[in-house]
């Protein structure tokens, strides 16, 4: 089972306040990893799939950024909403697994009006 | 509208009892997944399968059991052999069985043995 560390584990921000969460996964025989917004009450919604190394992704006031040398995503909120309230989930994939993503706890994320 | 649909939601059972919970998708998905998911833990993954009439065990298969005739169906049967059975399940698919297809998932299963 592979470790996939996810910091913090929970963070309550103001509304407007920008914020961050980190992914750690193992570097070696790095495939693709996943970020997902989990929203209570609701299913879990893929937000990026990233694959190379230096590789940074936004969805509006969301962009996540890629370091596979050395194990670590960053996903960033700008601006954060109370609508952003939610668990971001990161999960690794290692190719040789095919499909098979192993997840982190998860960062939830408290956006205060 | 295209989907993963799980039932039911909740569900009760006793000990010793051997209960089904289904996972339908019409997104024409090859993939299948099922994960568990208990409190201050990450997804773990049950079982997986690839294509219609095959199946893997992930990481915490013991207990379970799936079946894959139809594509768009891969129920999960929580044994009696399972110990801990209390937590809420998730199904998922993607087109293939590939790292680089995101997955999606369904509302998911709150099973509870009394």
């Amino acid at each position: 089972i592979l470790n996939v560390e996810q910091s913090p584990q929970s963070l309550h921000v103001q509304e407007g306040d920008s914020t961050n969460f980190t992914c750690s996964f193992p570097s070696s025989n790095f495939y693709a990893l996943h970020w997902y917004r989990w929203e209570t009450a609701k299913s879990p919604e893929a937000l990026f799939v990233m694959t190379l190394n230096g590789d940074e992704k936004k969805k509006g006031r969301i962009s996540a950024t890629l370091n596979t040398k050395e194990g670590y995503s960053y996903l960033y909120i700008k601006g954060s909403q109370p609508e952003d309230s939610a668990t971001y989930l990161c999960a690794f994939n290692r190719g040789s697994t095919l499909g098979r993503l192993y997840f982190g706890r998860g960062t939830q994320l408290t956006v205060w009006p | 509208d295209g989907g993963i649909t799980q039932s039911p939601k909740y569900l009760f059972r006793k000990e010793g009892q051997n209960v089904t919970l289904s996972c339908e998708q019409n997104l024409n998905h090859d993939a299948m997944y099922w994960y568990r998911q208990d409190p201050g833990q990450g997804l773990r993954l049950i079982y997986y399968s690839q294509i219609v009439n095959d199946f893997q065990k992930g990481d915490i298969a013991e207990g379970y059991s799936v079946s894959r005739e139809k594509k768009e169906s891969f129920p999960l049967t929580v044994t009696s052999a399972q110990k801990n059975p209390t937590a809420f399940y998730l199904c998922a698919s993607s087109p293939i069985n590939s790292g680089m297809d995101e997955q999606f998932f369904g509302p998911g299963t709150r099973l509870t043995v009394l």
